[in-house]
């Protein structure tokens, strides 16, 4: 079984439409988060999760909205997509707050047109 | 803000050559960790290193975390094609990690 799963794999979208972006872990862990990485390979954190509350949150456009239902899902949804947002989002997760190591899930490759 | 510097950028090696990359931190860390993440994949754990002066050993990789707690390396013995891919540090100071910019390794056979 996948430990950290994400969907959709690929979007393709036109610029001024909302989408989101859904992650599931069953680790078990207490925190997740959510990565943009670049063309570059540039990894940035967005947002961390833990039990449910958030507790990062770098300089994001508030057009990203995390939303975590419950501690196993964190989603990521994104208002008036702009080319600028075209990148990989990983979702991640680990075991506590202040035990960092990441398990990362497959990534989804955003393109905006 | 705690910052995280990595060098080089690329490294093109020959297999069976050598591969060192190297990272520095503005900060004193907590623990350094060091992920690899395959062309088209994503980052996958390797090791963490928490006490100072550490050497850590994986097969043929080999991860040391500085006296201070501010640098780290990690280097590749006899590199394989399987090597290839981007090698991130990833420093901890407080609750936050910070990535560096990472390192592409290309092997060429």
């Amino acid at each position: 079984d996948t430990a950290v799963s994400q969907t959709p794999k690929y979007l393709v979208t036109q610029m001024g439409n909302d989408k989101s972006i859904k992650c599931e872990q069953n680790l078990g862990h207490d925190t997740m988060y959510w990565y943009k990485q670049d063309s570059k390979k540039f990894l940035k954190i967005m947002f961390s999760y833990n039990n449910k509350e958030l507790i990062i949150n770098e300089t994001v456009p508030n057009r990203f909205s995390p939303k975590s239902p419950d501690k196993a899902h964190l989603n990521l949804h994104i208002n008036s997509l702009e080319l600028g947002d075209s990148a990989v989002y990983f979702c991640a997760s680990s075991p506590f707050l202040y035990q960092e190591t990441q398990y990362f899930g497959p990534g989804t490759r955003l393109l905006v047109l | 803000g705690q910052q995280v510097m990595q060098i080089p950028q690329y490294q093109h090696v020959q297999e069976g050559e050598d591969f060192t990359t190297y990272c520095n931190s503005s900060t004193t860390l907590s623990n350094i960790q060091w992920y690899k993440q395959r062309p088209g994949g994503h980052p996958v754990f390797l090791i963490q290193l928490v006490k100072s002066g550490e050497v850590k050993k994986q097969k043929r990789l080999t991860f040391q975390f500085g006296e201070a707690k501010k640098n780290s390396s990690l280097h590749i013995t006899a590199t394989q094609t399987t090597d290839v891919g981007t090698y991130f540090c990833a420093g901890q100071n407080g609750n936050k990690l910070v990535f560096g910019a990472g390192t592409i390794l290309r092997v060429k056979s």
